[in-house]
């Protein structure tokens, strides 16, 4: 256990819709890293959040945003879902001075149909 | 070419034997790098962090790093059939805190 975690599990959406998935990072860690899993690949960054800033972002279009809270959990927000969204959403936290050293909830797996 | 490069697999070792997890990068700037393990259908489990040239080890892990060759290897001991898992190899980008994963290697250890 990593005392990440992130909701809901699983999710079922339509093309078009919207979603909003949500995380809690390991207690004291202030650094919130998003990662997309499609099947047999490994994750694709998609941006990082420090301080309630974003501190970083990978090659994923407007359409995926994020937020972060006082309290340093986090929410990712997709708009206009399309089928190659289809994934699962790896959230990953980690102290200030390691940034580098994330550990990841059990992600949210997003079915779009 | 793609920024971390794994061999898919899988690499079947018998159980007890040494397992031999290979990764390659392409930016020379690199300086951390890591190896996660993910069971099917949970999520990656950070194993170890390499940063600097040579061998690092951990119990029966050892990461081992060439920066010249950019190169990047997990050696698993006295391997168990629980060590069957798909092993990423992930690279932080310019120091950017942006971590850059392969494909992973599937490893099954026979019993």
């Amino acid at each position: 256990e990593t005392g990440v975690t992130q909701s809901p599990t699983h999710l079922i959406k339509t093309r078009g819709q919207q979603v909003t998935l949500r995380c809690s990072s390991q207690s004291g860690h202030n650094t919130v890293s998003w990662y997309q899993q499609a099947l047999g690949q490994g994750p694709q960054f998609i941006f990082q959040y420090y301080r309630e800033e974003e501190n970083g972002r990978g090659n994923f279009p407007p359409r995926f945003s994020g937020l972060q809270f006082p309290n340093y959990s986090s929410e990712l927000n997709v708009n206009a879902l399309e089928l190659d969204d289809s994934a699962l959403y790896l959230c990953a936290s980690s102290l200030g001075q390691a940034k580098n050293i994330q550990y990841f909830g059990a992600g949210t797996r997003l079915s779009v149909l | 070419q793609k920024e971390v490069e794994q061999n898919s697999g899988p690499l079947s070792v018998p159980e007890g034997a040494i397992a031999s997890l290979n990764c390659t990068y392409s930016d020379r700037g690199s300086q951390s790098f890591f190896w996660y393990r993910q069971y099917s259908g949970k999520s990656p489990e950070l194993i170890m962090s390499i940063y600097s040239n040579g061998d690092k080890e951990d119990g029966r892990f050892t990461a081992q790093l060439n920066k010249a060759s950019q190169y990047v290897s997990l050696l698993i001991r006295d391997s168990q059939p629980s060590d069957s898992a798909t092993y990423l190899c992930a690279v932080e980008m310019d120091s950017s805190y942006k971590l850059i994963f392969g494909s992973g290697t599937r490893l099954l250890v026979r019993p």
